[in-house]
């Protein structure tokens, strides 16, 4: 199986950072994907890792280590907007999609 | 705007029944996904197509089925409704088969009384 854990909930301040963790344990997998998605709302997609290490994009990185099994996004500069639910998923060889639970970011002023 | 559209966005209908899903990818896109989101079992993956063939499947059940069509676009089917099977559908499309950016469509709320 693919087990994704992530943080059910988080809480942090505005202009903070916060790093939301995903574990795995997978066979094997082509790469990972991050999403955010608000209430009522559709996914987005944040990123997509393949290779081991931090990839940045603005105010959002994501990280991946296949050795650990083990990614997280990390959010800079938070604002009130980045209330929401943060996906985390594998993407397998076979093109399937499986996802965690998601981590429900509350941000705080 | 994602530039994905799927109709209808709401739809109520009784246990037994069949319902169609419709979807519209973005312009170019070549692969259509299907999800379903509950609130009990967070979003699943149900099945990808690409260029008109199947490319990868989920836990689909086999009271569902979906094809994509020449124009692209794409429709999930659901028969013999039950009323687990309430939840919202999501269909995302990408330029190609793996590895790329989704972009997902508003959803279809379906509820089964």
């Amino acid at each position: 199986g693919q087990n994704i854990d992530q943080p059910t909930e988080m809480t942090a301040t505005e202009g903070a950072i916060v790093q939301i963790n995903c574990t795995y344990q997978t066979s094997g997998f082509n790469g990972l994907f991050w999403y955010q998605q608000h209430a009522g709302e559709a996914p987005t997609f944040l990123s997509y890792n393949v290779l081991d290490g931090l990839e940045e994009k603005g105010r959002f990185s994501s990280f991946l280590s296949r050795s650990k099994g083990y990614s997280y996004l990390l959010l800079k500069e938070l604002q009130m907007k980045d209330s929401a639910s943060y996906l985390c998923a594998l993407e397998t060889n076979a093109g399937k999609s499986t996802f965690g639970d998601g981590t429900t970011l509350t941000v705080k002023p | 705007d994602s530039g994905v559209t799927q109709t209808p966005k709401h739809l109520i209908t009784a246990t037994g029944q069949r319902v169609t899903l419709r979807c519209s990818p973005r312009s170019g896109d070549l692969s259509v996904y299907w999800y379903q989101q509950s609130l009990d079992q967070g979003l699943q993956f149900l099945i990808q197509y690409y260029n008109g063939e199947e490319r990868a499947k989920g836990n689909i059940l086999e009271r569902f089925s979906a094809q994509q069509f020449p124009d692209l676009h794409s429709e999930l089917n659901l028969s013999s409704l039950e009323l687990g099977d309430s939840a919202l559908y999501f269909c995302a499309s990408s330029v190609g088969t793996g590895g790329n950016e989704q972009f997902f469509g508003p959803g279809t709320r379906l509820t089964v009384l």
